[in-house]
This record gives C-alpha cells, sequence and structure tokens, in this order.
C-alpha cells in the first residue's frame, strides 16, 4: 500500500524560512515530487528529487533521504505570494503519483 | 498558462444527467490523466492514457468512463453521478516519466 505523510496547516512570517516534511511508505520508489496550489488554482510543479540530497531552485529547495523515507520543501525568504498548499507526491510503479493530503502555509505579515 | 485547458470549468449535474468534460494539452506531451481532488482528501489518480492507451484504471465506478481520442485530447464522461462525486476534477499531460502539467480543472456539483 502507499502512505505519504505531511502536516496539514503550518504558519510562518513574512522573509522567514518555512520546512515542510513529507515522510512516505510506498511499494516501489521513482522519485519524489513537490508541487504548489494556490486555491482555486492547478498544482503546479516545483522540484522532483530521485537521488538522496538537495536539490536547489532559487528560493525553493528540495530534500530527499530514500533509506528513510523522508522529504522536506525547504521555502526561504517568505513571500506573501506563497501562502498556498504544498503537495507531496511519490512515483512508484510505472508513472503513478500518489499525493499527499497537502500542507497549507500561510504566511503572515 | 499551463499549457493544459480544461472545460468547462464549472458544472452543475442532475443525478441523471450525462455530460462531458473536455481537456486539451498543447505541450506535445505522450501521457494524460484524470485525478480527483475532495475537500479534505489527498489529489486522487482516476486513470492514466499513454499514446492513446488506458494503463491505469484506478478502481474508478463505471460511471465514469474515460476516452482518449488522441495525444491531445481527454475525455471524462459522466453518468448518473452522485452527490458524493462533487469535486474538482483535475486533467494533467507530461511525457512519460517526467513531471506532470495540471489544467485549471472542472468544478462539478452534483445535485
Amino acid at each position: 500500500g502507499q502512505n505519504i505523510d505531511q502536516p496539514t496547516e503550518m504558519t510562518a512570517t513574512e522573509g522567514a524560512i518555512v520546512q515542510i516534511n513529507c515522510t512516505y511508505q510506498t511499494s516501489g520508489f521513482n522519485g519524489l515530487f513537490w508541487y504548489q496550489q494556490h486555491a482555486g488554482e492547478a498544482p503546479t510543479f516545483l522540484s522532483y528529487n530521485v537521488l538522496d540530497g538537495l536539490e536547489e531552485k532559487g528560493r525553493f529547495s528540495s530534500f530527499l533521504s530514500r533509506s528513510k523515507g523522508y522529504s522536506y520543501l525547504l521555502l526561504k525568504e517568505l513571500q506573501m505570494k506563497d501562502s498556498a498548499s504544498y503537495l507531496c507526491a511519490v512515483k512508484a510503479a510505472g508513472n503513478k503519483l500518489t499525493f499527499g493530503g497537502g500542507t497549507r502555509v500561510l504566511v503572515k505579515p | 498558462e499551463t499549457g493544459v485547458t480544461q472545460t468547462p470549468r464549472h458544472l452543475v449535474m442532475g443525478m441523471t444527467n450525462k455530460k462531458s468534460l473536455k481537456c486539451e494539452q498543447h505541450l506535445g506531451h505522450n501521457a494524460m490523466y484524470w485525478y480527483k481532488q475532495s475537500a479534505k482528501k489527498p489529489l486522487e489518480l482516476m486513470f492514466v492514457y499513454s499514446l492513446e492507451e488506458r494503463v491505469e484504471n484506478n478502481s474508478v465506478p463505471s460511471r465514469f468512463s474515460p476516452e482518449c481520442p488522441n495525444s491531445s485530447h481527454l475525455f471524462l464522461h459522466l453518468h448518473t453521478l452522485q452527490p458524493e462525486d462533487s469535486a474538482l476534477y483535475l486533467c494533467a499531460s507530461s511525457q512519460w516519466g517526467a513531471e506532470q502539467f495540471f489544467g485549471p480543472g472542472t468544478r462539478l456539483t452534483v445535485l
């Protein structure tokens, strides 16, 4: 079976750093994706990790540890527009993505 | 602009109606997907098409019937739905194995 856990909600201040954790237990692993979804909009791709380590992309970084079944998304220099849901998704067999419930991040001034 | 469009954006239908959702991708991708997003539940994969052939059917009730006439178009035909089928239906496309690009979704309400 597939199980992906991430916190439901996080609050942070503008300019700060927030780390969103994702743990997973899946049958098979072919990579982990992070998506951002603003309310009422489509999810948009943020990052993809298939090997252990940190991938940095501007203010956003994503980390993966396959042996621990663990990933995090790090958002730096938070801006008000970063208020959104962040979805962790694991690609197992074939091309099938299984999503976590999403973490709603609220950025306060 | 994501390159994936969906119509209609909003749909209200009765339980005895038949309707169809349409998705079109302009990205030259070879795989297309239907997802269901309900309130307070994770995104659920419904169907996967690769090169117009259905390769995944995630135990979806038969009242949902997908159709992929070519690599750019994907339909979801709806028939005798239930109120619990009310949700946001998202279409996505990708090159097989790569990141998926999502459309804006159709907000469906079943009365």
